[in-house]
């Protein structure tokens, strides 16, 4: 969706570098999420936040921080202690209230390392 | 927690055909279900959700059955087009808002013309 901005669209990583990955919004949407793809595993859960300045851990957090200093935007940074980082990185918006509304994603980030 | 399980893996289908790809979770308190279709190095896009007050949804070529009882749920496409060749992801959640959702592992679709 154009409303989801992932930068840059491919990244490489050396051994010991920590790399930030953006993710901008400007739908207004409460809720951010960042997933990992890796081919045959579908999309899992890094992180997300509900609200600004609120985060909490997905399934496979390890490795990875993130903030949420603003509504827009939700970085992650993907630490050197995440090993094995090679994958596509999606990250997702959706709109606030009490029940699930659909996700939409950004056209997401290929990260490898050298 | 919720787990899904997604059928088959690969499917291909000859141009005009059905095809149907099924998923099944494991949290009985789950009832937002949507899917997703992605084509190579692109995001994934909803194509069709359903609430588990539904038991069927439809959207032209495509629709979605919800069986509550049983947990699982289908994705049909009908008449099926080279164009419809992608991967389709299951997913599902609880209502309440912003729960995260959790995806099946993805179904390679391809469409033999």
């Amino acid at each position: 969706d154009g409303g989801i901005t992932q930068s840059p669209k491919y990244l490489f990583r050396k051994e010991g570098q920590n790399v930030t990955l953006s993710c901008e919004q400007n739908l207004n949407h409460d809720a951010m999420y960042w997933y990992r793809q890796d081919p045959g595993q579908g999309l899992r859960l890094i992180y997300y936040s509900q609200i600004v300045n609120d985060f909490q851990k997905g399934d496979i957090a390890e490795g990875y921080s993130v903030s949420r200093e603003k509504k827009e935007s939700f970085p992650l940074t993907v630490t050197s202690a995440q090993k094995n980082p090679t994958a596509f990185y999606l990250c997702a918006s959706s709109i606030g209230g009490t029940e699930n509304q659909p996700q939409h994603f950004g056209d997401g980030t290929r990260l490898s390392i050298l | 927690g919720e787990n899904v399980e997604q059928h088959p893996s690969t499917l291909s289908v000859q141009e005009g055909d059905s095809a149907v790809i099924k998923c099944t979770y494991s949290d009985s308190a789950s009832n937002y279900f949507p899917w997703y279709k992605q084509e190579l190095g692109k995001r994934p896009q909803l194509i069709i959700d359903i609430r588990s007050n539904v038991g069927e949804k439809k959207d032209q070529r495509i629709a979605v059955t919800l069986n509550k009882t049983a947990k699982h749920f289908s994705l049909h496409i009908t008449e099926t087009q080279p164009e419809d060749s992608a991967v389709y992801f299951c997913a599902a959640s609880m209502a309440r808002g912003n729960t995260p959702l959790v995806f099946g592992k993805g179904t390679r679709l391809s469409v033999i013309a």
